[in-house]
């Protein structure tokens, strides 16, 4: 079965903390490529990052960075000196046969 | 480059009616895909069409049923809606729909079945 588990249903921080958010997956397929994606309160789904399942290498981007392990099945997204703009709805997905597997999604808020 | 549009964005229905929903996708992607969202199921992955042609379908009832027009824009029906049937749905679009591409979302239609 696939699946995408993000256990934090809701965090909240203060501004400019640093924010992890978990997401743990499972699929048996060996080539698959995972998603986190951001969704204001407007309703549209903003894409944030991917990842590839052959690529363990962890990145850095602005703000934003993420930390895939193929062998604990995780891929955590961290915001770095979080904003109140950050505040959302973050979801993380899994990509498989041309469909993606959505987790249930973790509400961050971000307090001034 | 216009994003993933889509229409109307918001719809108030009677249970055992029918809506029409539209998509039109970022320009040159050929891939559509559909989503549902409610706060119970969460995001749940609907059908998707790539050159006129549903390619893969989830879990959802008959009632439930897409094409894709020949400009690569996509329609959504829903026949005899049920109050469960309230819920936001997302249309993404890819180049091609594979496994490696990032899917773009529109902003969503929200249903309200009454």
């Amino acid at each position: 079965a696939q699946k995408v588990t993000q256990a934090q249903t809701e965090i909240s921080v203060v501004e400019k903390e640093d924010v992890t958010l978990d997401c743990v997956y499972e699929t048996r397929d060996t080539t698959y490529y995972l998603f986190w994606y951001k969704q204001p309160p407007s309703g549209e789904l903003v894409f944030l990052i991917r990842r590839n399942s052959f690529d363990e290498q962890n990145e850095i981007s602005g703000r934003y960075s993420w930390n895939f392990q193929k062998s604990t099945s995780s891929f955590n997204f961290t915001i770095t000196a979080s904003q109140v703009v950050d505040s959302a709805v973050y979801f993380c997905a899994l990509s498989v046969g041309g469909k993606l597997i959505f987790g249930q999604g973790t509400e961050l808020s971000v307090k001034p | 480059k216009a994003g993933v549009t889509q229409t109307p964005r918001y719809l108030i229905k009677t249970r055992g009616q029918q809506v029409t929903l539209s998509c039109s996708p970022i320009s040159g992607h050929r891939s559509v895909s559909w989503y549902q969202q409610t706060p119970g199921q969460g995001l749940q992955f609907l059908f998707e069409y790539f050159s006129e042609t549903q390619r893969n379908k989830g879990n959802f009832p008959g009632r439930f049923s897409g094409r894709q027009f020949s400009n690569s824009r996509s329609e959504m029906n829903v026949s005899t809606l049920e109050l469960g049937d309230s819920a936001l749905y997302l249309c993404a679009s890819s180049l091609r729909g594979t496994y490696q591409e990032t899917q773009y979302f529109g902003p969503g239609t929200r249903l309200l079945v009454l």
